[in-house]
């Protein structure tokens, strides 16, 4: 049971560039986010999905896009990478959304020059 | 925005100590958890308890919620080495959205051997 995965783990994109954080679980959760993690911010919301089909921004949504097509994956996409998106990204998934443990990725730490 | 706020930011204690951290929030809920992580690592769930629940314990682990003054504290007894790292309370909000967990900044925790 591999839980959550994440790739790649690190990253370097120059600005501008664009990349797919992908995201599986394997645990047929329906519920899946991504949050980022900056220093002395914790984890803010991004995007998530109630399950395939379906996604929703988060908190702070603006230069990522998602979708879930299938329960095991939820991609992250940065369209334009920026500096301001240096950050390690985290994905989650959970039987049901808050109301029950979230399973972490391990996370992708992303460098934007 | 952030929801739950840890306190204190920064805990350093001797091995064989208790350890105890205290989460406030702002919003109602229907449930918080606790969450380890690891240096570089992702999150881990520790506990979680109900709005309607006052006390749980889990292992060396024991978590009040006191839900009129909206705040939360996580025990670790007898602390060891292992200890070491940053702890997370989570809540999700009781208005029926999907929206996910909204983590605070953290407790960074350092046991001394």
């Amino acid at each position: 049971n591999a839980g959550v995965t994440q790739t790649p783990k690190f990253q370097v994109l120059k600005t501008g560039q664009s990349m797919t954080l992908q995201c599986a679980q394997d645990m047929n959760h329906e519920y899946m986010s991504w949050y980022r993690q900056d220093p002395g911010m914790g984890l803010r919301l991004i995007h998530y999905s109630v399950g395939a089909g379906i996604t929703d921004q988060g908190e702070v949504p603006n230069g990522y896009n998602v979708s879930r097509s299938t329960t095991e994956d939820f991609p992250l996409r940065l369209l334009s990478a920026a500096p301001s998106q240096t950050s390690v990204y985290f994905c989650a998934s959970s039987y049901h959304y808050g109301l029950t443990e979230a399973f972490f990725g391990q996370g992708t730490r992303l460098t934007v020059v | 925005s952030q929801q739950g706020e840890e306190d204190p930011q920064a805990l350093s204690i001797q091995e064989g100590e208790n350890a105890t951290m205290n989460c406030s929030y702002k919003t109602s809920i229907n449930n918080l958890q606790w969450y380890r992580q690891n240096s570089g690592r992702g999150l881990v769930h520790l506990i979680l308890i109900r709005s309607n629940e006052r006390e749980k314990h889990s292992g060396r682990l024991r978590v009040t919620l006191d839900t009129s003054k909206k705040s939360s504290s996580l025990l670790i007894t007898a602390s060891r080495a292992a200890d070491t790292a940053s702890y997370f309370c989570a809540t999700d909000g009781s208005g029926g959205g999907a929206d996910g967990l909204t983590f605070g900044k953290g407790t960074h925790l350092i046991i001394q051997p």
